[in-house]
């Protein structure tokens, strides 16, 4: 089965600067590439998605690339402000699995003014 | 549009116990995802439901069991409670076909399960 991998597991950062968070996947079929956040107590949300016949997309201060050679799809956020604080979760998604995702292990991301 | 709606939101059962947590899907919704989120961990994919069927499971034994309603809702049960199945029990609701295209799913705040 798929297998996601995501690091670093913390990440601090200081305010206006960028971060970066990296997984890799193992099932060259996946296809699907979610990132969610999660604050303390709350549930994930949604934050960007990418899909296979895409390598870069763009949202605001939000960014996702995917290298399907290489498996492996990054989140960049930049101009970092403290509510950014959370934990992020990368996913990964392969076809003929329904809804199912994968996730990694999650990265709590810390901006300090 | 009413989101996806989870209930208890805490609980507390002992080992040996059986619980049942419940799920109102996102309106629209026709599908139903049930995933285990252990502290610190990411969520772990338990089982899937489409329009009352399972569609898709994890690597989750058989005491795991669901069911979901003709208005899409959904329960998850777990019978003979271990002290390992204390996590955080997240519902997410998704509209789509079987086999089709992935869409966004919408988690509810979950269920905090604790097992003494």
């Amino acid at each position: 089965g798929e297998n996601v991998e995501q690091h670093p597991s913390t990440l601090s950062v200081q305010e206006g600067d960028s971060a970066v968070i990296k997984c890799t996947y193992s099932d060259s079929a996946s296809n699907y590439f979610p990132w969610y956040k999660q604050e303390l107590g709350k549930r994930p949300q949604l934050i960007i998605d990418i899909r296979s016949n895409v390598g870069e997309k763009k949202d605001q201060r939000i960014a996702v690339t995917l290298n399907k050679t290489a498996k492996h799809f990054s989140l960049h956020i930049t101009e970092t402000q403290p509510e950014d604080s959370a934990v992020y979760f990368c996913a990964a998604h392969a076809t003929g699995g329904g809804n199912k995702l994968t996730f990694g292990t999650g990265t709590q991301l810390k901006v300090e003014l | 549009e009413t989101g996806v709606t989870q209930s208890p939101t805490h609980l507390i059962k002992t080992r040996g116990q059986q619980v049942t947590l419940r799920c109102s899907s996102q309106s629209g919704h026709n599908t139903v995802s049930w995933y285990q989120q252990a502290l610190g961990q990411g969520p772990q994919f338990i089982f899937q439901y489409y329009r009352e069927e399972e569609n898709g499971r994890g690597n989750f034994p058989p005491r795991f069991s669901g069911l979901q309603f003709p208005n899409y809702s959904s329960e998850l049960n777990v019978n003979a409670l271990e002290l390992d199945d204390s996590a955080l029990y997240l519902c997410a609701s998704s509209s789509g076909l079987a086999g089709g295209p992935v869409g966004e799913l919408f988690f509810g705040e979950g269920s905090r399960l604790t097992v003494l």
